[in-house]
């Protein structure tokens, strides 16, 4: 039962346009949303996080937008650059028993073509 | 700079012949975690430690073992690794209080033969 989902497995965007990549959940008691970045040989770094409370949350080129009644989350990325090229993660948490566990997408491949 | 390590990056071990492996932190979380991901799928957390409080997840296989002598340093033993166990095993450390951003590893592929 996988309760974090990533459909697209890759994508492929030219430099200078939007990336959007897209996760949906289940469980309904998951109340914190991250995106980690990851590069070859490297674990995973987190890049951006929305709590249940917004419907958006912005960092520099980086947007995450939430809507929960469709439990959908999205990432942006404006413009997208070539160094952005990696493998990128959804994860969610919930609070009480569940705080600090994370439920991990299966992740999206960006390709940033120059 | 402070940093969350993995050792080693790359393991290859006979099927049955224990392994661990190891991660230390310069962080000072109290927070550790030991995760399996397997080649594209989803990191699959095995268990945690509160400072010294042990939670393993309820679907991990008892093969599977953790030590945690200090704040600094945890390991994973794997007792008897089957050729399924062969995955990338990636450690992260969160300060409790913060709200779930976790640190990682580069992580350690173990190969089973």
């Amino acid at each position: 039962d996988q309760q974090v989902k990533q459909n697209s497995p890759s994508l492929s965007v030219q430099e200078g346009r939007i990336s959007i990549l897209n996760c949906d959940y289940t469980n309904s008691m998951f109340d914190y949303f991250l995106w980690y970045k990851k590069y070859p040989a490297e674990g995973p770094t987190f890049l951006i996080s929305i709590s249940s409370i917004k419907d958006k949350n912005e960092d520099g080129r980086f947007t995450v937008f939430l809507n929960k009644s469709a439990k959908h989350l999205s990432l942006h990325i404006v413009p997208s650059q070539p160094g952005d090229s990696a493998v990128y993660f959804c994860a969610a948490s919930g609070s009480g028993t569940s705080y600090g566990k994370l439920t991990f997408g299966q992740g999206t491949i960006l390709t940033v073509h120059p | 700079d402070a940093m969350v390590i993995q050792n080693p990056r790359y393991q290859v071990t006979q099927f049955g012949k224990p392994v661990t492996l190891s991660c230390s932190q310069t962080l000072n979380h109290n927070v550790m975690y030991w995760y399996q991901q397997k080649s594209s799928q989803a990191p699959k957390l095995l268990f945690h430690y509160y400072d010294k409080d042990f939670n393993n997840e309820a679907d991990t296989p008892d093969n599977f073992q953790s030590r945690r002598p200090n704040t600094s340093f945890c390991f994973l033993d794997i007792r008897s690794p089957g050729l399924g166990d062969a995955a990338m095993y990636l450690c992260a450390t969160m300060s409790r209080g913060s709200y779930n951003e976790q640190f990682f590893g580069p992580g350690t592929r173990l190969t089973v033969l």
